[in-house]
């Protein structure tokens, strides 16, 4: 069972370019999130979707837009990146209302 | 401003003691606390959980404790062992926004 797959894995991108992570869950899960993993700061939530056809904002959504034009996959776009954008992402999915989440492997963006 | 916040950014432990790992909340609409475990390299696992209606989870060798007056939950790892080294998030579900704090990194010495 492959649960969340992410790609890719780790990326190098000039300024100003457009990138979209990838995220794919073979979990059937209604709802899936985006997180960036920051140095002191945590996991921060930049959108979610409860279900297919829904997104939300969360914490941090500014230069990041999703979709979510079907169950299992949830991709992440960044229309013009930005170094400050330089982080690991964290996709993740759930079933339950309690907040239980699976994780994927992250994706390391590095924006010069 | 931080709803979740983990004061310690890390933690030694000598194998075999009992590790505590606090977290503080702000908001009183949270439904759920949850505790996750992070390996380098590797992405957050789920760890435990407690109802807002509770006090007390206990699984195995983890208990995680809510104190809802004082807006604080700790997580109890007894007895701690060398895998149990990783970085442990707290989390807060509220309103299908699940709010991470920023991590306690756990060192377990031998």
């Amino acid at each position: 069972i492959a649960g969340i797959t992410q790609a890719p894995t780790s990326q190098i991108l000039a300024a100003g370019r457009r990138m979209t992570l990838r995220c794919t869950q073979d979990m059937r899960h209604n709802a899936m999130y985006w997180y960036r993993q920051d140095l002191g700061l945590g996991l921060r939530l930049i959108h979610y979707s409860n279900t297919a056809g829904t997104t939300g904002k969360g914490e941090v959504p500014d230069g990041y837009s999703v979709s979510r034009a079907n169950t299992d996959d949830f991709p992440l776009q960044l229309a013009s990146a930005v170094p400050s954008q330089t982080s690991v992402y964290f996709c993740a999915s759930s079933e339950k209302e309690s907040g239980e989440l699976f994780f994927g492997e992250g994706s390391r963006l590095t924006v010069l | 401003d931080q709803q979740v916040k983990q004061n310690s950014p890390s933690l030694s432990v000598q194998e075999g003691r009992i590790s505590i790992l606090n977290c503080d909340y702000t908001n009183s609409m949270f439904d759920y606390f949850l505790w996750y475990k992070k390996y380098p390299a590797e992405g957050p696992t789920f760890l435990i959980s407690i109802s807002s209606i509770k006090d007390k989870n206990e699984d195995g060798r983890f208990t995680v404790f809510l104190n809802k007056s004082a807006k604080h939950l700790s997580l109890h790892i007894v007895p701690s062992q060398p895998g149990d080294s990783a970085v442990y998030f707290c989390a807060a579900v509220s309103a299908s926004k699940i709010i991470f704090g920023s991590g306690t990194r756990l060192s377990i010495r031998p």
